[in-house]
């Protein structure tokens, strides 16, 4: 079974600074792996999504890597603001299976 | 568009009632998937449905039963309800073009407690 793993579990960083946020998967054949953002109370909205013959993914200020052979991925946040005070999620999709398996979050709280 | 709706929103039931959790999405998605969300445990997959008609058990599916007997809805059964299911449930959907899975779309989520 596909175990996933987001550390920290909480994170707090002063307005405007850069930042990542780590994923880590214990089987590296995978199909994609997906970046999620969740505000307090609220369902969960997607932020980027990497198909595994892709290295990385960029919107905007986000940009996700993805490293099979190592099993991670990161997510870069750059120039932080209070908005982006979310819990984070990514989500892995082996490369057998319809499943998606999720890490706990980290909970990104930036000071303004 | 509405994206993936669920209802109800909140409900409270007294151990061993019975409910039915409605999921429905109008972006002709194939898949579909229920979550239950934990504190400290992340999401975790319940049932999920590949197409109109079909169901398959995720990693959690006791105590729990699902049909997808339209498209674009999705039902979450809870036959005899214990507290160990209280929790916040979401749906969500995603779609297949040709061997690329895209990215999973999810409600706002039901927030169920069991008395």
């Amino acid at each position: 079974k596909q175990e996933v793993t987001q550390i920290p579990a909480a994170l707090s960083v002063p307005e405007g600074e850069n930042l990542v946020l780590n994923c880590s998967f214990t089987d590296s054949a995978i199909y994609n792996l997906q970046w999620f953002r969740q505000d307090p109370g609220k369902g969960l909205t997607s932020l980027l999504l990497i198909q595994s013959s892709q290295r990385e993914q960029t919107s905007g200020r986000l940009n996700a890597s993805l490293d099979k052979s190592s099993g991670r991925s990161t997510l870069y946040i750059a120039a932080s603001q209070p908005g982006d005070s979310a819990t984070y999620l990514c989500a892995v999709r082996p490369a057998l299976g319809n499943q998606f398996y999720f890490g706990t979050g980290t909970s990104l709280t930036v000071i303004p | 568009n509405a994206g993936v709706t669920q209802t109800p929103k909140f409900r409270v039931l007294k151990t061993g009632q019975s409910m039915t959790l409605l999921c429905a999405q109008d972006m002709n998605h194939e898949y579909m998937y229920w979550y239950r969300q934990d504190p400290g445990m992340g999401l975790r997959l319940i049932h999920y449905s590949v197409g109109e008609g079909t169901t398959a058990k995720g990693e959690v599916p006791d105590g729990y039963n699902v049909s997808r007997l339209k498209k674009q809805n999705f039902l979450l059964g809870l036959e005899s309800a214990a507290p160990s299911q209280t929790s916040v449930y979401f749906c969500a959907s995603s779609y297949e073009v040709g061997t690329l899975i895209y990215e999973q779309y999810f409600g706002p989520g039901t927030r169920l407690t069991v008395t």
